[in-house]
């Protein structure tokens, strides 16, 4: 079975600081995307990242998947309040339409 | 543009009584149709899947099944609802991306049985 796990569950830090968020597996995914989720509504891709050791930036938000496709982190830099929210990776296997979800990361930015 | 519609919101349903949750996508035809349950700042629970009109796939046995009796109509059913089904609904429709399948999500509908 494949799983996902994703640190820290929870995340509450001051407007300006940096942070980051890992998405660690045993298993090789194919591809990995990462979502932001508000409260009361449904996640939002954020990026989809492919090729080991790529790296991707979204403003201040930088994502890398390793070099074995085995897991995933995403770095905020300067983070602000409208980066609060549910922040999940999903990981995609070859040859089938389930995507296997982490438990999220639950950050709060304060102003 | 696509868009996917799901309803209701919010709804506060007894134990025991049936449920009827519905999605709609909007500007794409034949879509991949999803059902997925979350818990309370969670991740994501896949229910049920759809690749077309009346193909549906379970992936977790349990009180509820789905139904696609339209190409891009989405529902989700209980006959008989349990105070375990409180939770909160996401239906998702997805497209290919080269070999990359992306999720796009309703508004969700946030069930709590009582």
């Amino acid at each position: 079975t494949q799983l996902l796990e994703q640190s820290p569950q929870f995340l509450s830090i001051q407007e300006g600081e940096n942070l980051t968020v890992y998405c660690n597996s045993s298993s090789v995914f194919s591809s990995l995307q990462w979502y932001r989720q508000e409260p009361g509504e449904g996640p939002v891709l954020l990026v989809t990242v492919v090729t080991g050791g790529e790296v991707k930036k979204l403003k201040r938000l930088t994502f890398q998947f390793g070099d074995a496709r085995k897991d995933s982190s995403l770095h905020i830099t300067a983070a602000q309040p409208g980066d609060t929210g549910l922040y999940l990776c999903a990981g995609a296997g070859s040859g089938n339409y389930q995507l296997i979800w982490g438990a999220g990361t639950k950050l709060i930015i304060k102003p | 543009s696509q868009t996917i519609h799901q309803w209701p919101a919010t709804l506060v349903q007894p134990v025991g009584s049936p449920l009827s949750l519905e999605c709609t996508v909007e500007g794409t035809s034949n879509p991949n149709l999803y059902w997925y349950r979350q818990a309370a700042g969670r991740g994501l629970q896949l229910l049920f899947y759809s690749v077309g009109i009346g193909q549906i796939s379970s992936e977790v046995p349990q009180n509820l099944s789905a139904s696609r009796p339209q190409d891009r109509q989405f529902i989700l059913s209980s006959k008989k609802l349990l105070l375990s089904d409180s939770g909160f609904y996401l239906c998702a429709w997805s497209e290919w991306d080269r070999l990359n399948e992306k999720l796009f999500f309703g508004s969700g509908t946030q069930l709590s049985v009582l």
